[in-house]
């Protein structure tokens, strides 16, 4: 089974900061990777697909880099709409979910 | 429009048995896989199960953390999708989300609470 490394747990931001967070999967996942939204009482939103494949509606303040084991999600600007959990996902051999970064407001 | 609606959770005892629902509409259900996803309360997301179509023979996939104690299952003459849990265990507690794709843009359901606990 491919096991997926999400880092940080928890990011505290101001509005207008860039945050980053890195997934690192225990095989090469060949840019299988996704990552969701998620807001409290709500089920996830896909935001970024195929490793930097924006979904329709995504804004561009998102984006998404990386190949072989190692990834990264980004929000440059971050909004107060950005405030939520976002977790990665590899998709390349049956489904496994990173553990998931809590972004909060400083 | 697309609707993804769950159904059956509850409250159940330690090693009893339960059998959630899915409705799906606004799609052509029988081209679509579908998946199950559940949160345990404070915690993250974990696939639990998927369930190919009928070209694909209706294959069927797990987690190690459900395999041989979950079923999934489909009518597609219904637009339905199952998930049967046999032998619950407490850490199976959580919210289960049914959605048509993972990795791709998809829909999911509202989810439904399953909680074990004696």
């Amino acid at each position: 089974d491919i096991q997926m490394t999400q880092s940080p747990p928890s990011l505290s931001a101001s509005l207008g900061d860039k945050v980053t967070i890195t997934c690192q999967a225990s095989q090469n996942i060949n840019k299988y990777i996704a990552w969701y939204q998620q807001k409290p009482g709500k089920a996830p939103r896909l935001l970024i697909r195929y490793t930097s494949t924006l979904e329709s509606g995504t804004p561009s303040r998102f984006s998404g880099s990386g190949s072989g084991r190692d990834y990264s999600f980004s929000i440059s600007n971050v909004e107060s709409e950005d405030i939520a959990s976002y977790y990665c996902l590899q998709y390349v051999n049956l489904y496994t979910f990173g553990a998931g970064t809590k972004l909060e407001l400083k | 429009a697309v609707q993804l609606v769950e159904s059956g959770g509850g409250l159940v005892q330690p090693k009893e048995s339960l059998k959630i629902s899915c409705a799906a509409s606004g799609f052509t259900f029988s081209n679509a896989a579908m998946y199950w996803v559940r949160q345990a309360p404070g915690k993250g997301l974990e696939w639990v199960a998927r369930i190919r179509t009928k070209p694909n023979n209706y294959a069927t996939y797990y987690a190690d953390s459900v395999k041989g104690r979950f079923t999934i299952s489909r009518d597609d003459s219904k637009s339905m999708v199952y998930l049967q849990m046999d032998n619950l265990k407490t850490e199976d507690t959580a919210m289960y989300y049914c959605t048509d794709r993972l990795g791709a843009r998809g829909y999911w359901g509202q989810g439904v609470m399953v909680t074990v606990s004696s």
